[in-house]
């Protein structure tokens, strides 16, 4: 296994378009996390999936973003209607159910910026 | 409420000295596990070390030590002998619960290190 994949790795779009992220997670992890990080910040917490089930989501996600994973292996990521301070990484997780708390492990991140 | 403090926004070294990344955190919960995760400049955060709030031994892998108190809420992680390969961002985080849930990683701001030839 080569890891968690994003893609794309960069995507420049003009500010009121649509994005859409993907993220294929270690194919054994059943869980599936959305990080956002800006520059000189640490990562922040978007949402969570258990398999196909979103189970946590933080207030940082409005309305115009939307995860999903429909069949609980890779999971996509839309803005809709995108705005300048939607510019970041975005980072893609998945760990393992095998342990009570297991390290999550990142993607590469896709870069997004908004012009 | 949780927070990750890591006070140090920047650090610059010499090869081969011995550097020390400092990590407070705050939390109500008396079950949670810190994280150390390194950012190289390719982007992807590497996965460093994780220790549960129960377990105050410190640890050491290679050149690379941990110490962890409770005392004073610290989490700080050691390089020694640094090398050039060692520079990048250091986040420290925090995932609050023992719950069976997997609960979201809450990170400080980063320490970027630099090391020089």
């Amino acid at each position: 296994d080569t890891g968690v994949s994003q893609d794309p790795r960069h995507k420049i779009t003009k500010r009121g378009q649509n994005v859409t992220f993907r993220c294929d997670p270690i194919s054994e992890h059943n869980r599936l996390y959305w990080y956002r990080q800006t520059l000189g910040q640490g990562p922040e917490f978007l949402t969570y999936f258990q398999n196909e089930a979103q189970l946590e989501k933080s207030r940082l996600l409005s309305d115009r973003f939307s995860a999903e994973r429909p069949k609980g292996s890779f999971s996509t990521l839309e803005i809709q209607r995108t705005e300048q301070g939607d510019s970041a990484m975005y980072l893609c997780a998945s760990s393992s159910r095998a342990a009570m708390r297991t390290e999550a492990f990142f993607g590469q991140g896709t870069r997004l910026t908004v012009v | 409420a949780q927070k990750v403090t890591q006070a140090q926004t920047e650090i610059s070294v010499v090869e081969k000295e011995d550097v020390t990344l400092d990590c407070v955190y705050e939390t109500r919960d008396t079950t949670y596990y810190l994280f150390w995760y390194k950012q190289p400049p390719s982007g992807e955060l590497v996965f460093l070390i994780r220790r549960n709030s129960f377990d105050e031994q410190n640890e050491i892998s290679g050149r690379y030590s941990w110490n962890f108190q409770k005392s004073t809420s610290s989490f700080n992680f050691t390089i020694t002998a640094s090398q050039v390969v060692d520079s990048a961002v250091y986040f420290c985080a925090l995932s609050e619960g023992g719950g069976q849930a997997g609960t979201a990683l809450i990170f400080g701001k980063g320490t970027t290190l630099s090391v020089s030839s």
